[in-house]
């Protein structure tokens, strides 16, 4: 069975960064591929970011273009997200998700989420 | 990018009842598309992908159909653990797109 379980969220200021990790276990984690979703509170699902397997390609979100990098590291089966320049409107559960073929793939398994929230 | 419109994005309905929710894409997503559903509090589930593959261990009164630009997915009998939200995705291309759910009430 896939578990993912993310960590790292908070409280943090305008303008801090933050990082995020997923931790991932029950699969061969070097070959699916991972993203990040997230959903601000009462609001609906927006993708956030994703990476391919060997961690070689990565896509982002207009919305985090330049402020967020998503990275992995397959030998721990973790995957990251380091949130930087963070605005009001990045507070939200991240969540992990897998999906097995970085191009067609739609998130199959997601971890329980992190809340970061973004404020003074 | 692709603009994923969900309709209604609110409904009220009956244990029993059959329920239709509909997505269309602004442009051609072949059939990758897929419906998720989230209960308050919960983590999204994964019901169908590629516009009409049941997820493993979900109940066939769960179905999605269409191609192209136009889906829907139906609940054939609606039951109480039913009543959550619904997302759909796109899963043709980036960036991923989803609805803006549909939110399923008891009537």
């Amino acid at each position: 069975e896939v578990q993912l379980l993310e960590s790292g969220g908070g409280l943090i200021q305008p303008g801090g960064s933050l990082r995020l990790s997923c931790a991932a276990s029950g699969l061969t984690f070097s070959t699916y591929a991972m993203s990040w979703v997230r959903q601000a509170p009462g609001k609906g699902l927006e993708w956030v970011s994703a990476i391919s397997g060997s961690g070689g390609t990565t896509y982002y979100a207009d919305s985090v273009k330049g402020r967020f990098t998503i990275s992995r590291d397959n030998s721990k089966h973790m995957l990251y997200l380091q949130l930087n320049s963070l605005r009001a409107e990045d507070t939200a559960v991240y969540y992990c998700a897998t999906h097995y073929d970085f191009w067609k793939g739609a998130f199959d398994s997601w971890g329980q989420g992190s809340l970061v929230t973004v404020s003074s | 990018d692709v603009q994923m419109t969900q309709s209604p994005s609110a409904m009220s309905a009956s244990v029993g009842d059959r329920v239709t929710i509909t997505c269309r894409a602004s442009q051609g997503i072949y059939n990758y598309l897929a419906w998720f559903q989230q209960k308050p509090g919960k983590v999204p589930k994964r019901l169908i992908y590629a516009a009409s593959t049941l997820q493993s261990g979900v109940p066939s009164r769960f179905s999605g159909s269409g191609s192209g630009t136009e889906f829907t997915l139906t609940i054939s009998s609606l039951q109480p653990e039913d009543f959550a939200t619904y997302y759909c995705l796109q899963h043709n291309n980036y960036p991923r797109t989803f609805g803006q759910g549909t939110k399923v009430e008891l009537k």
